[in-house]
């Protein structure tokens, strides 16, 4: 079946310093990947995806790009900010149809000033 | 432009009791997915509904079933409530064409607690 694994958090980081929170996948065929965000009190966001191998999403800062070779999506920002304080989601829907998501567990990122 | 809207935001039941959860979907949009995420847990899909037909279901229980409204909006109902259904239950919409796979837009959910 599908799944994902996203690394433990939290992730705690200062101001302006360099994120990268990793995904790895499991899926038979080509899944489309996905990162969401939860912000404290709100409902889950989009925040960026990618629907084939090499592709790039990006978003507010934040890109990750989608990698075969090793079933991976990991999320990076150069520069974080207090704003960015949430929990961050991977998940992967199989391609074609209206196909269900799969999420990762989570990783909470705390930004500090 | 209103977005996915879900009631109650809180709600609070004994084991052995019935739920219904409701859903509106964001204008336009005429696919419902119910998700249902356990405290500290990534969500887990449910069930999805498009065209008021049930079109793919997870590894959930008959207690939990659905139905869809020709408006598009949708209720979620678990039976038989058991301790392991409290959780966020989790609403989201989308358009069913293939382009928009996977962007989901989400409500803020219903917290279910059960006693």
């Amino acid at each position: 079946g599908n799944s994902v694994t996203q690394m433990e958090g939290p992730v705690t980081l200062s101001e302006e310093a360099f994120l990268t929170i990793n995904c790895t996948y499991t899926a038979t065929g080509y899944p489309s990947l996905f990162w969401y965000v939860q912000y404290p009190g709100e409902g889950l966001q989009l925040l960026l995806k990618a629907t084939k191998a090499d592709d790039k999403g990006s978003n507010k800062g934040f890109e990750a790009t989608y990698r075969k070779e090793t079933t991976s999506f990991h999320l990076e920002k150069g520069s974080v900010q207090v704003s960015d304080s949430a929990v961050y989601f991977c998940a992967l829907t199989p391609r074609g149809g209206r196909r269900a998501l799969t999420f990762g567990s989570g990783t909470r990122l705390q930004v500090q000033p | 432009d209103a977005g996915v809207t879900q009631s109650p935001t809180h709600l609070i039941k004994t084991r052995g009791q019935q739920v219904t959860l409701r859903c509106s979907p964001k204008s336009g949009h005429d696919t419902v997915s119910w998700y249902q995420q356990a405290l500290g847990q990534g969500p887990q899909f449910i069930f999805q509904y498009y065209e008021e037909e049930e079109r793919q279901r997870g590894n959930f229980p008959d207690r939990f079933s659905g139905h869809q409204f020709p408006n598009y909006s949708s209720e979620l109902n678990v039976n038989a409530l058991l301790l392991g259904d409290s959780a966020l239950y989790l609403c989201a919409s989308s358009l069913g064409d293939l382009n928009s796979i996977g962007e989901l837009f989400f409500g803020e959910g219903s917290r279910l607690t059960v006693l």
